[in-house]
């Protein structure tokens, strides 16, 4: 059964720029999660779909954090503009359903903002 | 607000010793009480998770201790062995809701 596939790996930008992450879960799973995970601490969810839907968004810095599910598939998580203080690893994770609390994660964006 | 504390950050054990690691919460409305093993480079992945029905689950050389009334849990890993060195997070969730809320972590070394 393939992982969680996430893209790219790394990433460096420079403050006030834009960056984009891409997520493709689990085959058949519902239930897509954005985590964020900064040095030295445990993930932060940001936002969860369940299908396309947003489900809790309630700790996205709505104001430069955006995140998407076309088709209840694949996402994609943008940050514009970044700001020093979003370095971290950014981890996308999938389930099977809103009711499955198994989570798979995949091996995360590490994103540097100089 | 840190709902989750977990004790020690980093934990050195050697090999064949027991490894213990503790986790707190404050919210009493948490029902399912994962943790999660994460190796470096990639994500976390789920170890063993346990529910307040019970106060101890065991699979292989992993085991949940859950006290409900001290609202503590803790993982003990049994014969450590250095495949075990990680960083292992504790997390917690509300019934019928995934936003699990992660301990902070503890990096455990197992020593040869």
């Amino acid at each position: 059964e393939a992982g969680v596939a996430q893209s790219p790996r790394y990433k460096i930008i420079e403050k006030r720029q834009s960056v984009a992450f891409w997520c493709n879960p689990i085959s058949g799973h519902a239930t897509l999660y954005w985590y964020q995970q900064i040095l030295g601490q445990g993930p932060k969810l940001l936002i969860q779909f369940q299908n396309n839907g947003v489900v809790d968004d309630s700790q996205l810095p709505k104001d430069r954090f955006s995140a998407e599910r076309l088709k209840g598939v694949d996402s994609t998580l943008k940050i514009q503009p970044a700001k020093l203080e979003d370095s971290a690893v950014y981890l996308c994770a999938s389930s099977l359903t809103v009711n499955n609390e198994k989570l798979f994660f995949g091996s995360g964006t590490q994103l540097s903002v100089l | 607000q840190q709902q989750v504390k977990q004790s020690p950050q980093s934990l050195i054990v050697q090999k064949g010793g027991i490894s213990i690691i503790n986790c707190a919460y404050e919210n009493t409305a948490f029902d399912y009480f994962p943790w999660y093993q994460q190796f470096p480079g990639k994500g976390p992945a789920l170890l063993i998770a346990i529910r307040p029905d019970v106060s101890e689950k065991k699979e292989g050389r992993f085991t949940i201790s859950f006290n409900k009334s001290a609202k503590q849990f803790s993982l003990h890993i049994m014969d450590s062995q250095p495949g075990d060195s990680a960083t292992y997070f504790c997390a917690a969730s509300k019934r019928g809701a995934q936003k699990l809320v992660f301990g902070q972590g503890t990096r455990l070394t197992i020593n040869p």
